[in-house]
């Protein structure tokens, strides 16, 4: 059982076009980092949000932690071809303070 | 070098071999972190050192797995008498000061295939 549970696990859109990503657990988190993953490259980190309910911007990417601090999404307006990756999410929870990662949701924008 | 550098970028190995996976992890950062990345499986953490020392190693899948850390510096990820099971890329990061909010800097990783 992961986590973090993040969907959807792939994604594929036209350049333009709005999406979101979700990471969910059931699980507490003292905080939870977004990175993002290119081919044949280690993740590089995005944003932590700390704060239940806390909303970060990142250029057009929106990151939001839930009230409970038990998920968080990534809202990118207008994606580009640019933001193709894999998108990560991480935090230590459940009594461990090593970071865990879902799985990831891969993102492709076509031109 | 600025970022975490990891060696060698790319190893193909028989099975049965011995293998050394290095980590240069960014200077002044004192944890240092090795995960396993497989297709569709995300990152899956292998061991933590806090200097020279490795508090958590829980994530180490068999006893052929073992890694240290020297001078809390350079560390070093050994997997004796490979299996194919073991191909995946395997990825170092460092931070700044140890978990869990601490964020990671990762290397490159080093693509390991067993044939």
């Amino acid at each position: 059982t992961q986590l973090l549970e993040q969907s959807p696990q792939f994604l594929s859109i036209q350049e333009g076009e709005n999406l979101t990503v979700y990471c969910n657990s059931s699980s507490v988190f003292s905080s939870l980092q977004w990175y993002r993953q290119e081919p044949g490259e280690g993740p590089v980190l995005l944003v932590t949000v700390v704060t239940g309910g806390e909303v970060k911007k990142l250029k057009r990417l929106t990151f939001q932690f839930g009230d409970a601090r038990k998920d968080s999404s990534l809202h990118i307006t207008a994606a580009q071809p640019g933001d193709t990756g894999l998108y990560l999410c991480a935090g230590a929870a459940g009594g461990s303070y090593i970071p865990t990662f879902g799985r990831g949701t891969s993102l492709i924008v076509h031109p | 070098g600025a970022g975490v550098s990891q060696s060698p970028s790319n190893k193909v190995t028989e099975k049965g071999k011995d293998v050394e996976l290095r980590c240069d992890p960014i200077s002044g950062h004192t944890a240092l972190y090795w995960y396993r990345q497989s297709l569709g499986q995300g990152l899956e953490f292998l061991i933590y050192f806090q200097g020279n020392s490795a508090p958590d190693k829980s994530g180490l899948p068999s006893d052929r797995f073992s890694a240290e850390r020297t001078g809390g510096s350079v560390s070093t990820l050994t997997i004796q008498r490979t299996q194919q099971e073991d191909s995946a890329v395997y990825l170092c990061a460092s931070s700044l000061a140890g978990p869990p909010n601490s964020p990671l800097h990762f290397g490159n990783g080093t693509r390991l295939t067993v044939t």
